[in-house]
């Protein structure tokens, strides 16, 4: 079974810019959750869809992030225009259902530095 | 807010040794507690769960304990193999949603 896919791996941009990074989930997986791990932390959930609905993005900075998942499938996270804070590595996750009990499986991350 | 804290940064054991990292809470509505491994450069995979009716879950190696009263849980490696070398994350969820907290992790060291 093939895992959680993220791209690209790393990104270089400097401040004002904008970026996005993709995310393929588990297949059949309905729950899908972006986080944000910045240096020393742990990571912080930005949003959570179900299939391709909204169930939580109560700490995505929606002045500047934005994320869609369009057929309830792959997901794009987008930060429009970029902040030094903004530097941290992007976490894509999925998980079959979406109960608090369940397992969710990570992507390798995407790791953004802004310059 | 911090909501799941784990106090040690690092921690290093010799190899055979027993490995224990702890994680402390502050929210008494979560009621599923989990514990992650994340190597550099991947993504953090699940390593084994407890729910708050249960003070203890076993699997192989790994054993995790939940004090409720404490708001504390440990992760206990037995044997301790390099291998394990890698951060450990503690997350819990519970309450009005289903999103997990994140511990800032513990690092973990075991020397052949």
């Amino acid at each position: 079974e093939a895992g959680v896919a993220q791209s690209p791996r790393y990104k270089i941009i400097e401040k004002r810019q904008s970026v996005a990074f993709w995310c393929n989930p588990i297949s059949g997986h309905a729950t899908l959750y972006w986080y944000q791990q910045i240096l020393g932390q742990g990571p912080k959930l930005l949003i959570q869809f179900q299939n391709n609905g909204v169930v939580d993005d109560s700490q995505l900075p929606k002045d500047r992030f934005s994320a869609e998942r369009l057929k309830g499938v792959d997901s794009t996270l987008k930060i429009q225009p970029a902040k030094l804070e903004d530097s941290a590595v992007y976490l894509c996750a999925s998980s079959l259902v979406k109960v608090s009990t369940d397992t969710q499986y990570f992507g390798p991350g995407t790791r953004l530095t802004v310059l | 807010d911090q909501q799941v804290k784990q106090n040690s940064p690092s921690l290093s054991v010799q190899e055979g040794r027993i490995s224990i990292l702890n994680c402390d809470y502050t929210n008494s509505m979560f009621d599923y507690f989990l514990w992650y491994k994340k190597y550099p450069a991947e993504g953090p995979t699940f390593l084994i769960s407890i729910s708050s009716i249960k003070d203890k879950n076993e699997d192989g190696r790994f054993t995790v304990f939940l004090n409720k009263s404490a708001k504390h849980l440990s992760l206990h490696i037995v044997p301790s193999q390099p291998g394990d070398s890698a951060v450990y994350f503690c997350a819990a969820s519970g309450g009005t949603g289903n999103q997990f907290y994140f511990g800032t992790g513990t690092s973990l060291t075991v020397i052949p």
